[in-house]
């Protein structure tokens, strides 16, 4: 089953406009983490954020903004006044449980698109 | 400091051939992790070791596939023999083995065809 879905295949949207990437999780475990990466052309994959299940405060980086709500087990991805330098593919991964840190459950990713 | 490092880059061979895929992780990092992208199916982990040690394996799709850790710098994913459905993007990554749980750092990935 798949525990981490991000209905979005792809948005594309134009300069300057707000972009928001919805990330869905699944977990039974009280102690999980949730990371977003960023995947530009070159192939890449590059860490944005990490958060753990105890830390629900949403978190701001310059033009980016995460929204964390456990009652919805969602953790979404806002890129502010996009900029052609953000279009990338975009995903969510979930790490559950201690024995299992290693294991990432990515989703299948969300394209965005940037034109100017 | 420097991020993980994979070669080849970029791998071109043909159907039946033995393909040798190599990692060195950040200095540092016990843990690694090798993954596999494709369209159809996405990021998928193939295995990962802690402190030289294989974990879990079950992402390794068959017995072509192997991986090894020889030591605390170097690792490699094999395939042998190679088919067309091999080719796919194979990531490295690495992180500390701590907790809580560290992020994991990839490497630039290797493309692999398989013709």
């Amino acid at each position: 089953a798949q525990k981490v879905t991000q209905a979005q295949t792809e948005i594309s949207v134009v300069e300057k406009e707000d972009v928001t990437l919805d990330c869905v999780y699944e977990t039974r475990d009280t102690t999980y983490y949730l990371f977003w990466y960023k995947q530009p052309p070159s192939g890449e994959l590059v860490f944005l954020i990490r958060r753990n299940s105890f830390d629900e405060q949403n978190e701001i980086s310059g033009r980016y903004s995460w929204n964390f709500q456990k009652s919805t087990s969602s953790f979404n991805f806002t890129i502010t006044a996009s900029q052609v330098v953000d279009s990338a593919v975009y995903f969510c991964a979930l790490s559950e449980a201690p024995d299992s840190w290693g294991k990432f459950q990515f989703g299948a990713g969300t394209q965005v698109v940037v034109t100017p | 400091d420097a991020g993980v490092i994979q070669s080849p880059r970029h791998e071109v061979t043909e159907m039946g051939q033995e393909v040798t895929l190599r990692c060195k992780p950040i200095s540092g990092h016990n843990s690694l992790f090798w993954y596999r992208q494709t369209m159809m199916r996405g990021l998928e982990l193939l295995i990962y070791f802690n402190n030289n040690v294989p974990i879990d394996d079950s992402g390794m799709p068959e017995d072509r596939f192997s991986a090894k850790m020889p030591n605390a710098s170097f690792s490699t994913l094999k395939i042998q023999p190679s088919e067309p459905r091999d080719s796919a993007v194979y990531f490295c990554a690495s992180k500390t083995a701590g907790a809580p749980v560290d992020t994991q750092y990839f490497g630039p990935g290797t493309r692999l065809t398989v013709l």
